[in-house]
């Protein structure tokens, strides 16, 4: 079982089309983080939310932190390809230990 | 960058040898960690360390072992290599707001 839920686990759209990847739980975290992963590498830290309701903007990525802090949404307007990439949304656990969702594959097709 | 190299990129090896991955960082972190990654499982914590010689277990340890001697360098210890380890596996260091990978190391047992 995956403490963490992410949707759509694929998501193949069309370059400029607005998109929306969620992250659900049914525990409540500390704190919401959400990763770009690509090919060949390790994920690299997008954003970090830590307030309920909270609402972070990174050019054309906004990330929602939920009101009960036990879910996250990730937002992208005007998608392009060089958004392609495995997004993880990870939440912390206990000492210091992350716990990720199974990622979303998406695909900006030009 | 972070400084994180892991070592080696690629491995390929037979069931039932031993196997080491090497984690070396620069950042002088006191909390480093080994993931694995599987699809459809996102990462998931093999083993951490909250400093030299302090190490304990994540949701994944079964048929690994970890050893750090040394604030830079943590090592994954694979006493006998079975098929279902193989994977790709990532080093970390962080804690709180955000944590850093390395590039990976990709582990094949035939």
């Amino acid at each position: 079982t995956q403490l963490l839920e992410q949707s759509p686990q694929f998501l193949s759209i069309q370059e400029g089309e607005n998109l929306t990847v969620y992250c659900n739980s049914s525990s409540v975290f500390s704190s919401l983080q959400w990763y770009r992963q690509e090919p060949g590498e390790g994920p690299v830290l997008l954003v970090t939310v830590v307030t309920g309701g909270e609402v972070k903007k990174l050019k054309r990525l906004t990330f929602q932190f939920g009101d009960a802090r036990k879910d996250s949404s990730l937002h992208i307007t005007a998608a392009q390809p060089g958004d392609t990439g495995l997004y993880l949304c990870a939440g912390i656990q206990g000492a210091q230990k992350l716990v990720f969702g199974q990622g979303t594959r998406l695909t900006i097709n030009p | 960058d972070a400084g994180i190299t892991q070592s080696p990129r690629h491995k390929v090896t037979e069931t039932g040898t031993p196997v080491t991955l090497r984690c070396h960082q620069t950042e002088n972190h006191r909390y480093m960690y080994w993931y694995r990654q599987d699809p459809g499982h996102g990462l998931r914590l093999i083993h951490y360390s909250y400093g030299v010689k302090d190490t304990d277990k994540g949701e994944v340890s079964d048929g690994y072992s970890v050893s750090r001697s040394k604030t830079e360098d943590f090592l994954l210890t694979l006493e006998s290599a079975t098929s279902s380890q193989t994977s790709v596996y990532f080093c970390a260091i962080g804690m709180g707001q955000g944590y850093t990978f390395g590039s990976g190391t990709r582990l094949t047992v035939v």
